[in-house]
């Protein structure tokens, strides 16, 4: 149903690693979002944006940086990973406040 | 400012027995409320959607949800419990983007 990819699914690197976790969506959607989801634990929004140009931090603070060049694309980069950053990170896109569409996610693993 | 309380963190429940998971929210104005599964290493899917135009709502596979004004409530229910339901649960409150801490819902045969 959704058209919203994220690679790579699974990752594990060592630590001090700069990675760059990709999402893209071809449904135009306006606004994109990052959720960050420990194993079993709720959804916690890190990051989201409105639109090209614009990005906001959510209610969890996260060492990560997103950027918003491209309406269907919007990258998640840690400039150097950390054990603590092991977690699941969900992406998801959403036109108006209709309903959001997610991701398979991502697994991160940092050793 | 609006969240949501999901009151259970797992249920557990019988293959064919009825599903009850719960969720209040608090808003000072008509909120948009949304139910989402997520089965193991997967994304979240949404299940069904309230958006004041009818206060039962009918999802995919089965489950619907009712929105109680008077008791702040947004209850997703299933008649009949399959095997393949098993699963953690999200309510969301989707003004302010709010997720509830998810309900791990248990099947057996």
């Amino acid at each position: 149903e959704a058209d919203i990819y994220q690679t790579p699914r699974y990752l594990v690197i060592g630590t001090g690693k700069k990675i760059t976790l990709e999402c893209s969506q071809t449904m135009g959607h306006d606004k994109m979002y990052w959720y960050q989801q420990d194993p079993g634990m709720e959804l916690h929004l890190i990051h989201y944006s409105y639109g090209v140009n614009s990005t906001e931090k959510g209610d969890l603070s996260s060492e990560s940086t997103v950027s918003r060049i491209r309406t269907e694309h919007f990258p998640l980069t840690l400039e150097s990973a950390r054990p603590s950053h092991t977690s699941q990170y969900l992406c998801a896109s959403s036109e108006s406040w209709s309903r959001q569409y997610f991701g398979p996610g991502t697994r991160l693993t940092v050793t | 400012a609006q969240s949501v309380t999901q009151l259970d963190s797992h249920v557990s429940v019988s293959e064919g027995t009825p599903v009850l998971l719960r969720c209040n929210y608090s808003s000072s104005y008509s909120p948009s409320l949304f139910w989402y599964v997520q089965h193991p290493n997967k994304g979240l899917q949404l299940l069904l959607k309230y958006t004041s135009a009818a206060t039962l709502v009918k999802g995919i596979n089965g489950f619907e949800a009712e929105f109680k004004k008077s008791e702040t409530s947004f209850h997703l229910t299933k008649p009949s419990a399959h095997m393949s339901d098993a699963a953690e649960y999200f309510c969301q409150g989707f003004q302010k983007l709010v997720f509830g801490t998810g309900t791990r819902l248990l099947v057996s045969p």
